[in-house]
């Protein structure tokens, strides 16, 4: 079936310039992440939304960062004024509801290919 | 909270076992271990995941430390396609925590 899919691919934006990122998580997943991977790093990560939700934004570095999913499916990353520190790969990941077999509960993410900044 | 730690490279021969150590030293009780790898230019994809007890699957095999602080991903037999960036995470609750990683790579 199909996978979680994020567009574009690569994108270029010059500093200062708003960017809008976008992820199709895999349908009927409820759970979706968006991750920000450095060079040579693992992701990190950013926020989480269940279903329409945004349950934790805990890891937006600043307030120009802002993600919704505002029907509980395809979801928006955008960062507004660009700054070169923002270049980095974009990834999202998407989950279905986590499985409890007695003890505490455990979830895989599926990731999509991500999405490339380079702020110049 | 605290990253995993692995080491930065590690080499294989071709249809040789490969042993991933990781630390997570300051794992708790109910937090999972994950691994997952990264191809160049792609997200990471699952590999194998454990609580307590070691797993096996059709990928991997995981073995966990008795005290948990540490795990190991076994590859029993590496190909030129396991080449990759292993990342061995904590997830508590919905949260996955990620380390550095280790870059394999096989020889032919």
């Amino acid at each position: 079936g199909a996978g979680v899919s994020q567009s574009p691919r690569y994108k270029v934006a010059k500093r200062g310039q708003d960017v809008a990122l976008r992820c199709d998580p895999i349908s009927g997943h409820v759970s979706l992440f968006w991750y920000q991977q450095a060079l040579g790093q693992g992701p990190e990560f950013l926020t989480y939304f269940q279903n329409e939700a945004q349950l934790d934004k805990s890891g937006l570095p600043s307030d120009r960062f802002f993600a919704e999913r505002p029907e509980g499916s395809v979801s928006t990353l955008k960062i507004q004024r660009t700054q070169q520190e923002d270049s980095a790969v974009y990834l999202c990941a998407s989950s279905p509801p986590r499985v409890s077999a007695g003890g505490p509960s455990y979830n895989e993410q599926f990731f999509g290919p991500g999405t490339r900044l380079t702020v110049l | 909270d605290a990253k995993t730690t692995q080491p930065n490279s590690m080499e294989s021969n071709e249809e040789e076992p490969v042993h991933l150590p990781c630390n997570h030293s300051t794992i708790s009780g109910t937090d999972y271990i994950h691994w997952y790898r990264q191809l160049p230019s792609q997200g990471p994809e699952y590999v194998i995941h454990g609580l307590t007890s070691n797993v096996n699957n059709r990928m991997a095999s995981l073995a966990i430390a008795e005290d948990r602080k540490s795990s190991t991903l076994i590859l029993h037999r590496a190909t030129l396609r396991d080449a990759a960036v292993y990342y061995c995470t904590r997830q508590r609750t919905y949260k996955y925590i990620f380390g550095t990683g280790t870059r394999l790579k096989v020889l032919a």
